[in-house]
C-alpha cells in the first residue's frame, strides 16, 4: 500500500532554512515523479515544486522559485524540499505528493508536516 | 499561469440535497480537470480526473461535468461523510498545475 511519510517541518525565523523529508513506500519509487504541494492556514493547495523519477528535471512556483530545491534520493526512496530565506507566507501545511498519469496523488493517511515561519 | 476560480466559497446543504460546485479556468484546460476531496486533518482525496470519471472507490453520487473553461461537481443525495473542502486542478498545462481556491460544504 502507497505510503507517504513527511517530516521535518518546525517553527523557524524569517530568513531560516528547513529541510523537508518524505519517505515513500509501497511503490517503484524511482518510477515517478513526485511533487511537494502546500497548504497554508485557510488557503488553497498551492503546488510548489516537482522532480521527474531521474531527478533530471525539476519545477518550482514562482513563489519559492530561487530559494527553495527539491530533490531526491532513489536509493533511499526518499524525497526532500530544501527551504531557504524562508518567510512568513511559507507557512504551511506540507505535503509530498506521487503523479501518476499526470494526476497528482496523496496518500489518504497522509498528515503533512507544518512549517510555521514566525519571528 | 493558469488562473482556477471556484464558487461559491461556502455552500450550506441539508444532508440528502443535492450540491453544485463551479470551477473556472482563466484559460482551457480541455478536460484536463481533477476535483479533490479534503476533510479536516487528511490530505486532499482525489475524487474526479478528465472533468468526469471518477477515481477509484469513489461513489457514483459524485459526478463531474464540463470541458475548457467551466466546470461543474454535483454531488447527488448528500451524505454527513461529505460535508469537506473541494478543490478544483487543472493538469493541462504540465508542470504549472494550479489548484482552486476551495469551495467548504457545510452542513445546513
Amino acid at each position: 500500500e502507497v505510503q507517504l511519510v513527511e517530516s521535518g517541518g518546525l517553527v523557524v525565523q524569517p530568513g531560516g532554512s528547513l529541510r523537508l523529508s518524505c519517505a515513500a513506500s509501497g511503490f517503484t519509487f524511482d518510477d515517478y515523479t513526485m511533487h511537494w504541494v502546500r497548504q497554508a492556514p485557510g488557503k488553497g493547495l498551492e503546488r510548489v515544486s516537482l522532480i521527474t523519477s531521474d531527478g533530471g528535471s525539476t519545477f518550482y512556483a514562482d513563489s519559492v522559485k530561487g530559494r527553495f530545491t527539491i530533490s531526491r534520493d532513489n536509493s533511499r526512496n526518499s524525497l526532500y524540499l530544501q527551504m531557504n530565506s524562508l518567510r512568513t507566507e511559507d507557512t504551511a501545511l506540507y505535503y509530498c505528493a506521487k503523479e501518476r498519469e499526470q494526476l497528482i496523488h496523496f496518500d489518504s493517511r497522509g498528515q503533512g508536516t507544518l512549517v510555521t515561519v514566525s519571528s | 499561469e493558469i488562473v482556477m476560480t471556484q464558487s461559491p466559497a461556502t455552500l450550506s446543504v441539508s444532508p440528502g440535497e443535492r450540491a453544485t460546485l463551479s470551477c473556472r479556468a482563466s484559460q482551457s484546460v480541455t478536460n484536463k480537470l481533477a476535483w479533490y476531496q479534503q476533510k479536516p486533518g487528511q490530505a486532499p482525496r482525489l475524487l474526479i480526473y478528465g472533468a468526469s470519471t471518477r477515481a477509484t472507490g469513489i461513489p457514483a453520487r459524485f459526478s463531474g461535468r464540463g470541458s475548457g473553461t467551466e466546470f461543474t461537481l454535483t454531488i447527488g443525495s448528500l451524505q454527513s461523510e461529505d460535508f469537506a473542502v473541494y478543490s478544483c486542478q487543472q493538469y493541462n498545462d504540465w508542470p504549472s498545475y494550479t489548484f482552486g481556491q476551495g469551495t467548504k460544504l457545510e452542513i445546513k
